[in-house]
This record gives structure tokens, sequence and C-alpha cells, in this order.
């Protein structure tokens, strides 16, 4: 595609559910990168691909936090019994290269538990 | 980690005015870019700019790698210059995102 899409656009989950969000890269784009971004605050790094592999997720907070890249297309970013402290918007980002060099950005997910 | 210091945290100017926006970090990086997070929450990618001088129409840009700073300036702004403005670096894998300047234009 043209850009980077995710979906859902937006998400309403109960306190203790669980919720996948979905990333589609720019096709050809080796590296994808998920970011959290809080409320007035920066986006912060949460885990990278390069194709396949995950090579750094040094960003999940927690281990209710879990992404997948299984054909080095597709990512989905999982978040298992939902708290609070998740509401947040969550962007997916890729890029042609190795590291993250020219990232594009995609609209984001905005994530609200209630 | 690396340390991404930006100012002014907040900016209003009236259409037509000029502005710089700065960006401090506190090691050696092998990327930064700028990019505007509009009203609607899209980053988008103003420049890939490590090192050296860009332009894109009434947009510029400038980082000195050797002094650990770069700049963005806006000329003529426009209404559609509102939103933030993030200074983001990386020396590894992945981009470290500064605070941000909220700028907000008015007619």
């Amino acid at each position: 595609g043209a850009g980077v899409s995710q979906s859902p656009r937006y998400k309403v989950a109960k306190r203790g559910q669980d919720v996948a969000l979905r990333c589609d890269p720019i096709s050809g784009h080796v590296s994808l990168f998920w970011y959290q971004q809080a409320l007035g605050q920066g986006p912060e790094f949460l885990t990278y691909f390069q194709n396949e592999a995950q090579l750094d997720k040094s960003g999940l907070p927690s281990d209710r936090f879990f992404a997948e890249r299984p054909e080095g297309s597709v990512s989905t970013l999982k978040i298992q019994r939902t708290q609070q402290e998740d509401s947040a918007v969550y962007l997916c980002a890729s890029s042609l290269g190795r590291g993250p060099a020219g990232y594009t950005f995609g609209s984001g997910t905005r994530l609200t538990v209630v | 980690g690396i340390q991404v210091e930006q100012s002014p945290p907040d900016l209003i100017l009236q259409e037509g005015a000029n502005s710089t926006l700065r960006c401090n970090f506190s090691d050696s990086v092998n990327n930064l870019q700028w990019f505007h997070q509009n009203p609607w929450g899209q980053l988008i990618n103003l420049f890939y700019i490590p090192s050296g001088t860009k332009q894109n129409g009434r947009l510029s840009a400038t980082t000195v790698a050797t002094e650990r700073y770069s700049l963005l300036y806006i000329s003529s702004s426009q209404t559609t210059d509102s939103g933030v403005y993030f200074c983001a670096v990386a020396n590894t894998d992945k981009l470290i995102f500064g605070t941000g300047t909220r700028l907000q234009v008015f007619p």
C-alpha cells in the first residue's frame, strides 16, 4: 500500500479484556516498529522487527504485551488483560532499510480501557 | 540512554511569523528526524537529517552533529502548521523522541 495502515483506528476495551492491534507496513519495508504514545507525551519505543525476527522488545512494559510478525509483513500487537494504564495511542512505523532511517508512521490506534 | 530535549515547549504565533525550534541530544547519533503531529494525531516525517542542512518549501532544518543539536525553521507560518513538532534521534535500532514543541498559529 501507499502508507502504513493500522486497524482499528479506535478501540474501547473493558478492563481485563484482551485486544489485538494490527499494522500493515509499506510493501517491501524490512523494518517495523511499535510505539506507545500517552496523552501529552512523545512516542515511546515498544519493539522492533527486522523481517519476521523480533530483534528488540526491550520497551514492552510487561509480559501482558506481545508482538508478532510471522511472515515478515503484517504485524500484530496483542495486549492481554488490559489495564487502565494501557490507554494510549499505539503507533506503528516501517522503514525500507535496517534500523530506523526514514520512518513512515501509521495513523495509530487509540486504545481506551474503561 | 540518549536524552532529547526540545525547546520551547509551547509556541504561539500569528500567521506569517517565523520561528525556530531547537532539539538538543546527549550522545552521538546516526539518525535524527523531525516530525509534525497534526491535531488528528498523524505523525508526518518532515526531515531525515542526521547532519547538514535541508530545505523543503517554508521549512528547513540544520543539524550540527558535533555539537549535538538540531534546529527546525518555519517561515511565513500558516494555521495548518499548528500541531506538535517532535525531534527524534537514534544511535541503535530505535528512535528516541523528545517531548515536543506545541505550536499554535492564529490567523
